[in-house]
């Protein structure tokens, strides 16, 4: 069974604008991660956030983390029409090592 | 450069034939993993392997056989037990269990006829 969920499902915004996908759990975690996908290509990991941390950054990435909502979130500032890709959030469960768990994905489409 | 590779990239076949999909990184990790993804779906796990010589299920391994006799490899069987086997199928690997970040290859299509 999926652990994340995000949304929306799909994104259109135009260059240069923010974006904000969300992502949500159900089960207590050990880190959540973020990964891009562009199309017919393998996954890229952007981000981790470990369950101890509430918000974390990498350049234009910002990842916030709330564990009393099971819920994170995944901004791209300044979008870019190479940032066009799938996105997805990944959970790492705690006592469950090795397994990581992938939601559906949220598909960003960024217009020049 | 490190990586992980996997081929082929496309594959085709007969339904009630069994085909193996390749899986080799050089990366040193001790952590592998074969997922399957659906057109506009997520990841799901099929095995993972933490170690060689081991290997779990994940959420879909019906019809689906693995092996992890060297380090750097981890093929997959997709045997004629799945039922739906037209799918991408993702490998990927990681430092170790508890290690955070997975490295993904390039993935294998495939296309049953």
């Amino acid at each position: 069974s999926q652990q994340g969920e995000e949304d929306p499902q799909a994104l259109s915004i135009q260059e240069g604008e923010n974006a904000t996908m969300n992502c949500s759990y159900k089960t207590s975690i050990n880190n959540l991660q973020w990964y891009r996908q562009n199309s017919g290509r393998g996954l890229v990991h952007l981000i981790l956030i470990r369950s101890n941390e509430r918000e974390k950054h990498s350049g234009r990435l910002r990842v916030t983390l709330d564990t009393s909502k099971k819920s994170s979130s995944l901004l791209i500032t300044a979008s870019r029409a190479a940032d066009t890709a799938s996105y997805f959030c990944a959970t790492r469960r705690n006592n469950q090592g090795g397994k990581l768990i992938f939601g559906q994905g949220t598909e960003l489409s960024v217009k020049p | 450069d490190g990586g992980i590779t996997q081929s082929p990239k496309y594959l085709f076949r007969k339904e009630g034939q069994n085909v193996t999909l390749s899986c080799e990184q050089n990366l040193n990790h001790d952590a592998m993993y074969w997922y399957r993804q659906d057109p506009g779906q997520g990841l799901r796990l099929i095995y993972y392997s933490q170690i060689v010589n081991d290997f779990q299920k994940g959420d879909i391994a019906e019809g689906y056989s693995v092996s992890r006799e060297k380090k750097e490899s981890f093929p997959l069987t997709v045997t004629s037990a799945q039922k739906n086997p037209t799918a991408f199928y993702l490998c990927a690997s990681s430092l170790d269990r508890e290690a955070g970040e997975l490295f993904f290859g390039e993935g294998s299509r495939l296309t049953v006829l």
